[in-house]
């Protein structure tokens, strides 16, 4: 059955180091999300993309933030200076279409940031 | 702001009962809901999606969604050790954003 994957599966990065977290979503799916959770907090939204622009994003998503479809397969989050405050998991999701198709997660990446 | 709500539990039920959660949420231009499972430290697993009023049935597991209440619940039959996680409620919205607004989730605890 397809999945998503997600790598590393664990980030440890100094406060202001640049990171990029990878994802490849299923192979089928056009339409590529971000989301983090915050240890015991709820699952938030950070972006949406599709047909190699965003499409959504929410107020975290700020000009720290980017994201790039850099090939046919991959996706990636990019936090250029990162803080403590960044500590979180990411996760990257897919799904086939936009409206009423499921999303389906990666196993998420764990970014600490000291 | 968009809100969606859940008790956070813990919700403790006895192997082979019914465990009933349940989630409101407060935007009613609403169109998708989904149910995930998550275990600790682990990823959101889609277990169900419901679109329409009424109940969705899917094995040990039943959605139901009341649009004119802002509710959606999830049934699960015969509730095994292995259901224990935490269950998340996400609902997108309206129109052509699709991002998926999370609750915090309901940790569930099936005592053998």
């Amino acid at each position: 059955e397809p999945e998503v994957t997600q790598t590393p599966s664990h980030q440890v990065t100094q406060m202001g180091q640049e990171v990029i977290l990878r994802c490849v979503p299923i192979s089928n799916h056009l339409y590529f999300y971000w989301y983090r959770q915050i240890l015991g907090q709820k699952v938030e939204f950070l972006v949406s993309f599709y047909n190699n622009e965003i499409s959504e994003k929410s107020e975290i998503f700020d000009d720290q933030f980017s994201v790039e479809r850099p090939d046919g397969s991959n996706f990636t989050l990019k936090i250029r200076s990162t803080k403590l405050e960044d500590s979180a998991m990411y996760f990257c999701a897919s799904s086939r279409q936009g409206a009423s198709y499921e999303q389906y997660f990666g196993p998420g990446t764990r970014l600490t940031v000291t | 702001q968009k809100e969606v709500e859940q008790n956070s539990g813990p919700l403790s039920v006895p192997e082979g009962a019914i465990a009933s959660l349940n989630c409101t949420y407060s935007d009613r231009g609403s169109q998708s809901f989904f149910w995930y499972r998550q275990y600790s430290g682990k990823s959101p697993e889609l277990i169900m999606s419901i679109y329409s009023n009424g109940d969705k049935e899917d094995g040990r597991f039943t959605a139901q969604l009341n649009k004119a209440s802002q509710y959606v619940s999830l049934l699960i039959r015969d509730s095994q050790p292995s259901d224990s996680a935490t269950y998340l409620c996400a609902v997108r919205g309206g129109g052509s954003n699709y991002k998926l607004t999370f609750g915090k989730g309901t940790l569930l605890t099936v005592n053998p």
